[in-house]
Parts: C-alpha cells; structure tokens; sequence
C-alpha cells in the first residue's frame, strides 16, 4: 500500500494561468475524490469518480475547473484562467468501492498560490 | 442543512493531561463519523470511524470517540496527551451514494511541555 499520491506539492502561478494536478489513488481503489481546503477550514467536497465515470460535482466547481480520470486509475484536475480565489490546498482520496462505511484515505495535497 | 460543528477553534494541554474535542453534526438520521488529524503541510490522517455497533469506537494512537445519537455528538478522546499529538483535529461524516466527506472547521490542538 503505498498512500495517495499528488503531484505536485506546491504550485505558484500568476494570475490567469492555467495549472494542472495530478493525483494516483490506491491502486486497488476504485473511487476517487477531490477537496479543497482554504486557510482555517476544512475540507470542502470538489467532485469525486466511480472507476473513470465522474459522478457528482459541486456548485464549488465552475466552469473553470475540469476533472478528469482516464482508464479509471489517476486523476488530473485542471483550472483555467487561475484567480486569486483558487490560492488553496486541493486533496485528493481515495476509497475501496463505494458506500459510506468505506474510508477515505488522503494524498498530502497540492498547495496552490496564485500571484 | 447537513453540517459538523466543532465548538473548540483552539485548544491547548500539557502532555500527559487527558483531552477532549468536541464535535457535533446535524443530518436527518446517523451518518458515518470519522476523525482525522492534519499535521501541517500533510494530508489527513483517519484516526477512528464509526459505523454502528458499539458507540465508542477505538482508534489509532490511543484515541477513542464516542457516538451519543441524544446529543448528536461524536467527542474524540485520549488518556494522555503526547506532544507528538499536537496537530489540526476534523470531524466529518459521509452520507449517500456519494460518501462524499462534509468537515468540520477543525479544531488546533497544542501541547505544552
């Protein structure tokens, strides 16, 4: 078992650029979840996938953000046109199937600053 | 709405001393409860869930929760304190097809030695 990876850590970008993360779950684990937290709070739900299909969104994610899961094993997250807004940390999990009694284990996050 | 409250934004005990967090949700039925601990920089790290069943749960680290369906409160508790445990403490639970996590704000725990 070797955790969630994210790549990269941190990410510094000026305004209005475009940045993409990436993130490998659990190999055997067939959803995957992304977060975002912002300084003093907690983790607020992005969107999350069932194998390669993505299934939920949240109204947090506009239009500028994309999610994506290929062959159902990574997972890329891009935003366009970055603003200051964005500046957060973004976590991605993973889980063994789905139902709620099934626990998320966390990546160490990618740390997003914008300029 | 559904949401988790923790009550404590900061909270600071000497090692060795016993500690308690609180956490309390609202949602229509029992969700599944989870804590997680952040150290800074780091992802989060699950510390207990609860499911069903017996209403004190036992964690890592020495940590245990307990669910009071009454009180709609799932506290995190530890005998001992050690300064190792200093970090940022998350109470969420999951509900739905999604499992999706909704957090509490978290609560700092510092340790003096």
């Amino acid at each position: 078992d070797t955790g969630v990876s994210q790549d990269p850590r941190h990410k510094i970008t000026k305004r209005g650029q475009n940045v993409t993360f990436r993130c490998d779950p659990i190999s055997e684990h067939n959803r995957l979840y992304w977060y975002r937290q912002t300084l003093g709070q907690g983790p607020e739900f992005l969107t999350y996938f069932q194998n390669e299909a993505q299934l939920e969104k949240s109204r947090l994610l506009s239009d500028r953000f994309s999610a994506e899961r290929p062959k159902g094993s990574f997972s890329t997250l891009e935003i366009q046109r970055t603003e200051q807004g964005d500046s957060a940390m973004y976590l991605c999990a993973s889980s063994l199937g789905g139902g709620s009694n099934q626990p998320q284990h966390f990546g160490d996050g990618t740390r997003l600053s914008i300029l | 709405a559904q949401s988790v409250t923790q009550p404590d934004i900061h909270i600071t005990v000497s090692e060795g001393a016993s500690l308690e967090l609180r956490c309390n949700y609202s949602y229509g039925a029992t969700p599944y409860l989870f804590w997680y601990v952040q150290s800074p920089g780091q992802g989060l790290q699950l510390l207990l869930k609860y499911f069903s069943g017996d209403t004190l749960v036992q964690g890592i680290k020495g940590f245990e929760a307990e669910f009071k369906r009454s009180q709609s409160s799932f506290n995190l508790r530890k005998p001992s304190v050690h300064w190792s445990d200093a970090a940022e403490y998350f109470c969420a639970f999951s509900t739905g097809t999604a499992s999706k996590l909704t957090f509490g704000t978290g609560t700092r725990l510092q340790v003096t030695l």
